[in-house]
């Protein structure tokens, strides 16, 4: 199975500081049609995962372009640029290249 | 606007079985796949497999081969999970999720089982 390790696994920030996670995978994501299926989420406490960035860099429609993504491959960043109140919680990379798909471990956002 | 709506939380003894359901709405059922995860309390999300909506065959992950089921009610545009022989770690949330495809961009709001003799 593809394995997903996101770094780091706890991030605290302030409001309006800019933060980066990353996640590495065991297998490169390059798809057979060219597409490259990783997928970054967020999930705030006590809900369920919302999808913000799909296939690298995409951006899910009404997800804030404070959010943007990178990578290729084999490596994979989620940016933030200047994070608000409302961007805390868990994110987690998730991978739909591979027939089974994987999750990273998450990285959980806090205030400091 | 897109919904999947879960069944209620679920308290169980060891050995017995359980039935969650996701009842999908806003789209035609079965255009898109749906998804199974896990998630144990304070712990991460893990992808349990999925079901294509419109053959009905199912895809397990390698943890959830054996008592896990995938199965549709596809005239009620419902997906269902259900676990035999329930066992302590099996208490978690379990989420249904619509597959774009490639991406899980629609979530049901989870159904909690908790297992406890």
């Amino acid at each position: 199975d593809v394995v997903l390790t996101q770094t780091p696994p706890t991030l605290s920030a302030t409001i309006g500081q800019s933060v980066s996670i990353s996640c590495r995978s065991s297998q490169s994501l390059l798809d057979s049609d060219g597409d490259t299926y990783l997928n970054w989420l967020l999930q705030r406490p006590g809900q369920s995962p919302q999808l913000l960035i799909y296939s690298v860099s995409n951006l899910e429609s009404g997800v804030p372009n404070r959010f943007s993504g990178s990578g290729s491959e084999t490596d994979f960043t989620l940016k933030i640029s200047g994070v608000e109140a409302e961007d805390l919680g868990v994110y987690y990379c998730m991978q739909a290249t591979h027939a089974l798909w994987t999750f990273g471990g998450g990285t959980k956002l806090e205030l400091k | 606007q897109i919904q999947l709506v879960q069944s209620g939380p679920e308290l169980k003894k060891p050995g017995e079985s359980v039935k969650i359901s996701c009842k999908a709405s806003g789209y035609t059922f079965t255009d898109y796949a749906m998804h199974w995860v896990k998630q144990a309390p304070g712990k991460g999300l893990k992808w349990m497999g999925w079901i294509n909506t419109y053959t009905g065959k199912p895809t397990y992950a390698d943890d959830f081969k054996g008592r896990f089921v995938f199965s549709l009610e596809a005239s009620a545009s419902t997906a269902n999970l259900q676990i035999s022989n329930l066992k302590n770690e099996d208490t978690a949330t379990y989420f249904c999720a619509r597959d774009y495809p490639y991406v899980m961009d629609a979530w049901g709001q989870g159904a909690s089982v908790t297992v406890s003799s």
